[in-house]
């Protein structure tokens, strides 16, 4: 069983208000991931991190930030939520290493903005 | 760049059906590819990968054969049960430092009794 979680796991905001989205592993990963999943299920990855410290855009474009202070700690931060910052997000985690392994997912945060 | 292009869904079966996903994939060098299933209101989870050509992965009755010479990793089940409904979805990732997973837009399986 995956070690990362992710809360809270549904939230309802009013536009405008900041926000941040959790997700710990306890898995000692180095490598962690943000995916946007639209409503029909596509996944887009927003943010990613390969260590503390580093963080990176990923390829679709997003008004959210994220942190790696610590290594089992990958915030995702909405300063100003939109409506159109409604969907689900995907955290996930991989073990560090040359050799391909596979992404350990959280159950997500669905994110309604009204 | 790197793409996955899976066959578009939703795709309905009677349970005991047999069940096939297209996936084929646009990739440098020698990726790994993975199958992952997501159920209803949870997150992904690995149901089967494969590192090389030529290799199976299998999982809870399901397959999928690396052919590096189509490009391809179909999965396979010779008879889907009624919980096996959810999203599947194919996924390569390139070995080396940065190792970002891309993946198929996903294929919804409905199985009715």
């Amino acid at each position: 069983e995956a070690d990362i979680y992710q809360t809270p796991r549904y939230l309802v905001i009013g536009t405008g208000k900041k926000i941040t989205l959790e997700c710990s592993q306890t898995m000692g990963h180095d490598k962690m991931y943000w995916y946007q999943q639209d409503p029909g299920m596509e996944l887009h990855l927003i943010h990613y991190s390969y260590g503390v410290n580093s963080t990176e855009k990923g390829d679709l474009s997003s008004e959210s930030t994220v942190s790696r202070i610590r290594t089992e700690h990958f915030p995702l931060t909405l300063e100003s939520a939109r409506p159109s910052h409604t969907s689900q997000y995907l955290c996930a985690s991989r073990e560090t290493g040359w050799i391909v392994t596979e992404a350990f997912f959280g159950q997500g945060t669905r994110l309604t903005v009204v | 760049g790197d793409s996955v292009t899976q066959m578009e869904g939703p795709v309905t079966l009677s349970e005991e059906a047999f069940l096939t996903i297209n996936c084929t994939y646009t990739a440098t060098g020698y990726p790994s590819l993975f199958w992952y299933v997501q159920y209803p209101g949870e997150g992904l989870q690995l149901l089967l990968k494969a590192t090389k050509a030529d290799d199976k992965g299998s999982n809870k009755g399901f397959e999928a054969t690396y052919r590096k010479e189509t490009t391809s990793f179909h999965l396979e089940k010779g008879s889907v049960q009624v919980s096996d409904s959810a999203v599947y979805f194919c996924a390569l990732s390139n070995s080396g430092g940065y190792q970002k997973v891309t993946f198929g837009t996903g294929t919804k399986l409905q199985v009715i009794p």
